[in-house]
């Protein structure tokens, strides 16, 4: 079993849909990172939680440390948003703290 | 924002040959920088990590000979594929700890990647 899980694996949406994307974690945990990942490959960083919920325009990203999970929320979704959306946990506290990733959501939005 | 930037893009190299990826933290010092490799569909692999002025720490199975990495300056780490062969052939990616006050971390910056193909 991973140590961080995804799901679902591919999402399929209408434009203006909202999403979600779930992330469950089995480890004691710092922080909680949700990444974007373009199809050329590129990636970057949307939210790094430790608890609650934050926001970021259309997305929304919330925290349950008790439960360990974490949802990713996208509202009004739109064809520029399709992407592979990855969940990634960090243990440490220091510069050095690698992370353990998911194995990604693959998001396609429709027009 | 922290910025990371990788070169190349995108590389074709005979089998063989050596390539060697660099990735360049622009407007912070990049202490750390994780090398990742990725297979199409598939999720991140930390393949090592290396730190500025001391040897890198390989994930067992990585072949510390076949990818050699430095981390000569803090603000430059290589990645270098030698005699590469088809099976290298990977999407390869850094990233970088933001680091704050005594060391605490506050978020990675990713470069943009490097697509290997080896014919």
């Amino acid at each position: 079993k991973n140590e961080v899980e995804q799901s679902p694996q591919n999402l399929t949406a209408q434009e203006g849909e909202f999403i979600t994307i779930n992330c469950s974690y089995s480890v004691g945990i710092s922080a909680l990172h949700w990444l974007q990942q373009h199809p050329g490959g590129g990636i970057v960083s949307l939210f790094m939680l430790s608890s609650g919920k934050k926001k970021h325009g259309r997305l929304i990203a919330t925290i349950n440390i008790q439960e360990k999970h974490s949802s990713l929320h996208i509202t009004a979704s739109h064809p520029r948003d399709s992407a592979v959306y990855i969940c990634a946990v960090r243990s440490g506290e220091t510069s050095g703290s690698r992370l353990t990733f998911g194995e990604g959501t693959q998001l396609t939005v429709n027009p | 924002g922290a910025v990371v930037s990788q070169h190349p893009s995108r590389v074709i190299c005979k089998s063989g040959t050596s390539v060697k990826i660099e990735c360049r933290s622009l407007d912070f010092q990049a202490t750390t920088m994780f090398w990742y490799r990725q297979f199409p569909k598939q999720s991140l692999m930390l393949m090592a990590t290396s730190n500025e002025g001391s040897k890198a720490t390989y994930e067992q199975g990585v072949e510390k000979d076949k990818f050699l990495i430095n981390h000569a300056s803090l603000t430059l780490s290589t990645l270098t594929v030698t005699s590469a062969h088809p099976e290298d052939s990977s999407f390869y990616i850094c990233s970088a700890p933001q680091r704050g006050v005594g060391g605490y971390n506050y978020g990675y910056t990713f470069g943009s990647g490097t697509r290997l193909t080896v014919v």
